[in-house]
């Protein structure tokens, strides 16, 4: 199994209040992305870091934000948590050997937002 | 119409079944091409990897590429109750500077195998 793992693993916060998730890899991967998934919609893109400060939008970035301070880290960030957040996070990388395309991905955080 | 088009089933099949999931895509820049299996309440788990058209054989795992029809297949032999779970595929085009290898996923097939 790719080097991934995510913290928490589960969490219940009200809404309005911050919160981050965080994505530790052992695996030295350029890239790392962070996905939401919910029934009816698969996993969309929110956020993704192409190196170490280099980061970009996704498809469903609007309340999120990103930071990349560490090559193994990657964090994300709900500024004001809302129940349309409520969700199962995802953290994934890529960019290893060979071709490099494929994604492997974390075990998820499932967020709860009352 | 989404670039990437996937059955979601559900498909139910005998244990020892011959299962045929597929994708159709629309988008002629995709060269890399993926299928990933989801357990419930599991992180989705690479399972097949391929560049371009053609096969790649893992076990008793076959994915199949036809760019000219747009079309990929993941085929399981002698399915397995262990494999009932979610498929989803996943493409993408080639990557360039910072053109991050965003990955245009299908929405899954549910899939159960009974004894």
């Amino acid at each position: 199994d790719a080097g991934i793992t995510q913290s928490p693993r589960h969490k219940v916060t009200e809404t309005g209040t911050p919160v981050t998730l965080r994505c530790h890899q052992t695996e030295n991967h350029r890239y790392m992305y962070w996905y939401r998934q919910d029934p009816g919609h698969g996993l969309r893109l929110i956020h993704y870091s192409y190196g170490v400060k280099d980061t970009d939008k996704g498809e469903v970035s609007d309340g999120y934000s990103v930071s990349r301070s560490k090559t193994e880290d990657f964090l994300l960030t709900l500024e004001s948590a809302t129940s349309s957040q409520t969700s199962v996070y995802f953290c994934a990388i890529s960019g290893g050997g060979g071709q490099g395309y494929e994604q492997y991905f974390g075990p998820g955080t499932r967020l709860t937002v009352t | 119409q989404k670039e990437v088009e996937q059955d979601p089933g559900p498909l139910s099949v005998p244990e020892g079944a011959i299962v045929s999931l597929n994708c159709t895509y629309s988008n002629s820049a995709f060269q890399y091409f993926m299928w990933y299996r989801q357990y419930s309440r599991k992180g989705p788990e690479l399972l097949m990897y391929t560049y371009s058209s053609g096969n790649k054989e893992d076990g008793r795992f076959t994915a199949q590429v036809d760019k000219s029809s747009k079309y990929i297949s993941l085929f399981i032999r002698d399915s397995q109750p262990s494999d009932s779970a979610t498929y989803l595929c996943a493409m993408s085009s080639r990557r360039s500077g910072t053109s991050y290898g965003k990955l245009t996923f299908g929405q899954g097939t549910i899939l159960t195998v009974h004894p």
